[in-house]
């Protein structure tokens, strides 16, 4: 099947950064991306729909000037967790469709010092 | 899309088949099931879908009644790397990328040595 691929996998930082993170389509083209957030012990969490060429899709609750979302280009969407805090910290996943299946990264665990 | 219910937890010994249940009783005709499974700290992985009729694959088979309004993800020969949160969806299959999907909680399966 289709890969997705997240980078970074783990990250840690100090409380008042920022962090980027990435999501990519190794083998195909995604118009449009979507960025899950996790707590522990809990499901995915619908964050945002990311599409290539305009503005995010943001769900309601979801601060869009904490969570800013690029998506450049048809394979790289990038979600930047602005000034995080210790309560940022989560599981990150991205996910993209390819001939209509749902493919997902592998997360990217982010923990706020 | 119409809601699943599944059971919190479930325990299977190691060889054995796991049968996992998913009731979706107000699941539409166009609504497809998909199974996707979650390891820890790993993003979700698809496992299989089906539509009317019982499916199979390398991984794992799904049963769904005759009525579609519960289906049951059968592994055939559990081990311990098949320890994972199990989520059934249903979903509208669609050839498009802007459709994501929602998670419910899922079975947290522990396969016992």
């Amino acid at each position: 099947g289709a890969v997705v691929s997240q980078h970074p996998s783990r990250v840690i930082c100090k409380s008042g950064t920022s962090v980027k993170i990435e999501c990519r389509s190794l083998d195909f083209q995604a118009t449009t991306m979507f960025w899950y957030r996790q707590f522990p012990k809990q499901s995915l969490m619908l964050m945002a729909t990311s599409n290539e060429g305009s503005k995010a899709t943001y769900e309601q609750g979801v601060e869009k000037d904490k969570f800013l979302i690029n998506h450049a280009s048809l394979t790289l969407s990038t979600l930047t967790v602005t000034s995080a805090h210790p309560e940022d910290s989560s599981f990150y996943i991205c996910s993209a469709r390819d001939a209509g299946e749902l493919f997902f990264g592998e997360g990217s665990r982010l923990t706020v010092l | 899309d119409a809601k699943t219910t599944q059971p919190p937890s479930m325990d299977c010994a190691e060889g054995r088949a796991a049968n996992l249940p998913c009731n979706h009783s107000t699941i539409s005709g166009n609504e497809y099931v998909y199974w996707y499974r979650q390891i820890h700290s790993q993003g979700p992985q698809y496992i299989i879908h089906g539509l009317k009729n019982n499916e199979t694959n390398e991984m794992a088979s799904l049963i769904i009644t005759e009525d579609r309004k519960s289906s049951t993800l059968i592994l055939p020969h559990a081990t311990l790397r098949d320890t994972a949160v199990y989520y059934c969806i249903a979903e509208r299959r669609s050839s498009g990328s802007a459709r994501q999907l929602t998670f419910g909680s899922g079975t947290q399966l522990t396969v016992l040595p």
